[in-house]
């Protein structure tokens, strides 16, 4: 079944303590990127990987770093959560970029920064 | 930096009217344009994907229509039903890819 996986799907962490969160994807796409959904401010692109080793930033990326060393894999590490960082996040990934084919979502990871 | 906004936020309708949604955009210099579902909780599903080049796109009880001149997208469900109950995103973009808020729908049996 063609998905795409992010794990954890729940999380609770203190503040300062580094965390990853993975998202892998079986359907050999070149485009995978990251989302986080807050209450009205909506869905908002943190980073974006256009293929392997080529990543850029979305709108809001302080704070995360991210990693493309496979085509499949695109963790999302927060080096240093803050409670700013709770939010709904969301990893996608599409064939290649610019809107040109469907995007397919995970099942999102919420994350609480206390 | 691109802008898009989806009016209304959110509305009811009874089961069997059709529901017009709206997505406005501040750069017509677009890509492509994409609608999603979300039901609460859970992740997107592409619903519908309209090429720069394109106008319209029809699956089922779904059409969108994009007008680039105007930064317009609107999506029509026709004869709606309970099942039909989400927020509907809207989604503009290159490689970088902005969203409105959200349509959230409530169809009302």
């Amino acid at each position: 079944e063609a998905q795409v996986t992010q794990n954890p799907r729940y999380l609770i962490t203190v503040t300062g303590k580094k965390l990853t969160v993975t998202c892998s994807q079986n359907m050999n796409h070149e485009y995978m990127s990251w989302y986080r959904q807050d209450p009205g401010l909506g869905l908002r692109q943190i980073y974006y990987s256009m293929n392997v080793e080529v990543t850029d930033k979305g709108d809001v990326p302080e704070g995360y770093k991210v990693s493309r060393k496979e085509k499949r894999n695109f963790p999302l590490i927060l080096e240093s959560p803050s409670p700013n960082q709770t939010s709904l996040y969301f990893c996608a990934s599409s064939l290649n970029g610019g809107l040109t084919y469907e995007q397919y979502f995970g099942p999102g990871t919420r994350l609480t920064v206390t | 930096k691109q802008e898009v906004t989806q009016i209304p936020a959110a509305l009811s309708v009874p089961e069997g009217e059709n529901l017009v949604l709206n997505c406005s955009f501040t750069d017509s210099a677009i890509y492509n344009l994409q609608w999603f579902r979300q039901d609460p909780g859970k992740g997107l599903t592409s619903l519908l994907l309209i090429q720069s080049s394109q106008r319209e796109q029809t699956s089922g009880r779904l059409n969108a229509s994009l007008d680039k001149s105007s930064g317009r997208s609107t999506l029509y469900i026709a004869a709606s039903q309970p099942g039909d109950s989400a927020t509907y995103l809207c989604a503009v973009g290159n490689d970088r890819l902005a969203f409105g808020k959200g349509n959230q729908v409530v169809v009302i049996p």
